[in-house]
């Protein structure tokens, strides 16, 4: 079974300061797509960034970014002059099974606040 | 585009009773998924509907069912309601495939739950 491991439950950042959110994960799929969500207090789930296994380069998405070390299993996500607004939780996910199946498995998540 | 939408938003059920949730996908998307969250398991995948056909399935009771409709509309239902059950019940659409566009999937504001 794949698994995603989000080792950090809380982190707490300046406003403006560089923050890296860790995520690593398990699986034995060559193929694979690995993604990152933003979920505020509201509750919605923020689509931020996405990787596939097979993506040559690490993708990024304006201030979002994602360090993709496959040899390592990790896909940190990397968040550049970090605003009040990024306050929330992050969840690291990954596509499970057959490309095109729709199931992600999630890590626990990670509380970001920044501080001002 | 209007984004993913969940009706009720919230709602209070008593032990034993069920309760229907709807969810309407962003328009050309055909896959929806629906996911439980609670403070201790987290973000739980229920199961899946591609063309109104169940593809995916999670670890659940037979409790909990779904279907799908022609409009790719999707409905969860839970039926004897526990008191575990309370939970913010997410639904998220797709527009099924591989890569960025087919396999990301962009979640409703959420349905919370409280069974008492």
């Amino acid at each position: 079974a794949q698994k995603i491991t989000q080792t950090q439950p809380g982190m707490f950042v300046q406003e403006k300061e560089a923050v890296t959110l860790d995520c690593t994960y398990d699986t034995s799929d060559p193929s694979y797509g690995l993604f990152w969500y933003k979920q505020p207090s509201s509750g919605e789930m923020i689509f931020l960034i996405y990787q596939g296994s097979y993506d040559q380069q690490n993708a990024t998405e304006g201030r979002y970014s994602l360090n993709f070390q496959k040899a390592r299993k990790s896909a940190n996500l990397v968040i550049s002059a970090s605003q009040l607004g990024d306050s929330a939780m992050y969840f690291c996910a990954m596509r499970e099974g057959s490309q095109g199946a729709q199931k992600l498995v999630f890590g626990q998540g990670t509380r970001l606040t920044i501080n001002p | 585009k209007a984004g993913v939408t969940q009706t009720p938003r919230y709602l209070i059920k008593t032990r034993g009773q069920q309760v229907t949730l709807s969810c309407s996908p962003i328009s050309g998307h055909r896959s929806v998924s629906w996911y439980q969250q609670t403070p201790g398991q987290g973000l739980q995948f229920l199961f899946e509907y591609f063309s109104e056909t169940q593809r995916n399935k999670g670890n659940f009771p037979g409790r909990f069912s779904g279907r799908q409709f022609s409009n790719s509309r999707s409905e969860m239902n839970v039926s004897t309601l526990e008191l575990g059950d309370s939970a913010l019940y997410l639904c998220a659409s797709s527009y099924f495939g591989t890569g960025l566009m087919g396999e990301t999937q962009y979640f409703g504001p959420g349905t919370r739950l409280l069974v008492l």
